[in-house]
């Protein structure tokens, strides 16, 4: 099974700064799927970006970018121009190609300051 | 379009009670999984359908759980007998059956047994 790790529990942002949140993965596959989702206080997961692993270029999806490093095994969400409405716990996640279940870190909580 | 609704939001139910959720996916989504979060921790994988076909369960859902989808829309996960270990969020989450790997959550059903 996949083991993901986020190892950062919770960041604190200036707003308006970018922020840099952790994941790192590990698998022996080589066909997978990175993504991150998004969890605010009322608990409804938002999807935020996609990444497969024969992607040669890092995602990006307006303010979110997917630091994709494969030998590493690394997968880092980047928040540029942090808002107030982006504190929320936010989640890295794996699935292989063709299994389709996600597999989740333990998250790190991001609160941006005013 | 909508997104993918659960109801209800909140189930507060006494230990041995059963309880029923059901998940309503986005229409065009052939793919609706099942997870469960507890608190601070990132959701599990409970199981998923491929139109009404259950395909993949987890060696958390004990037998007292089941799942179903009769028409390849909706879907019900039941808890027979519960336990207090069973309070948590239980999620629901859909995708395309092609191409689109990304999985949209509804906004979870809170479990709590007393």
């Amino acid at each position: 099974a996949q083991k993901i790790t986020q190892t950062q529990p919770g960041m604190f942002v200036q707003e308006k700064e970018a922020v840099t949140l952790d994941c790192t993965y590990d698998t022996s596959d080589q066909s997978y799927g990175l993504f991150w989702y998004k969890q605010p206080s009322s608990g409804e997961m938002i999807f935020l970006i996609y990444q497969g692993s024969y992607d040669e270029q890092n995602a990006t999806e307006g303010r979110y970018s997917l630091n994709f490093q494969k030998a590493r095994k690394s997968a880092n969400l980047v928040i540029s121009a942090s808002q107030l409405g982006d504190s929320a716990m936010y989640f890295c996640a794996m699935s292989y190609i063709n299994d389709y279940k996600l597999s989740f870190g333990a998250g790190t909580t991001v609160t941006v300051r005013a | 379009d909508t997104g993918v609704s659960q109801d209800p939001r909140h189930k507060i139910t006494k230990r041995g009670q059963n309880v029923t959720f059901r998940c309503d996916p986005i229409s065009e989504h052939n793919r609706l999984y099942w997870y469960r979060q507890t608190l601070g921790q990132g959701p599990e994988f409970l199981t998923y359908f491929q139109n009404e076909a259950q395909l993949e369960k987890s060696r958390l859902l004990s037998d007292r759980f089941s799942a179903e989808r009769p028409k390849g829309s909706f879907s019900t996960l039941e808890i027979q007998r519960t336990e207090q270990g069973d309070s948590a969020m239980y999620l629901c989450a859909s995708s395309l059956g092609t191409g689109g790997y990304e999985q949209y959550f509804g906004p979870g059903t809170r479990l709590t047994v007393t």
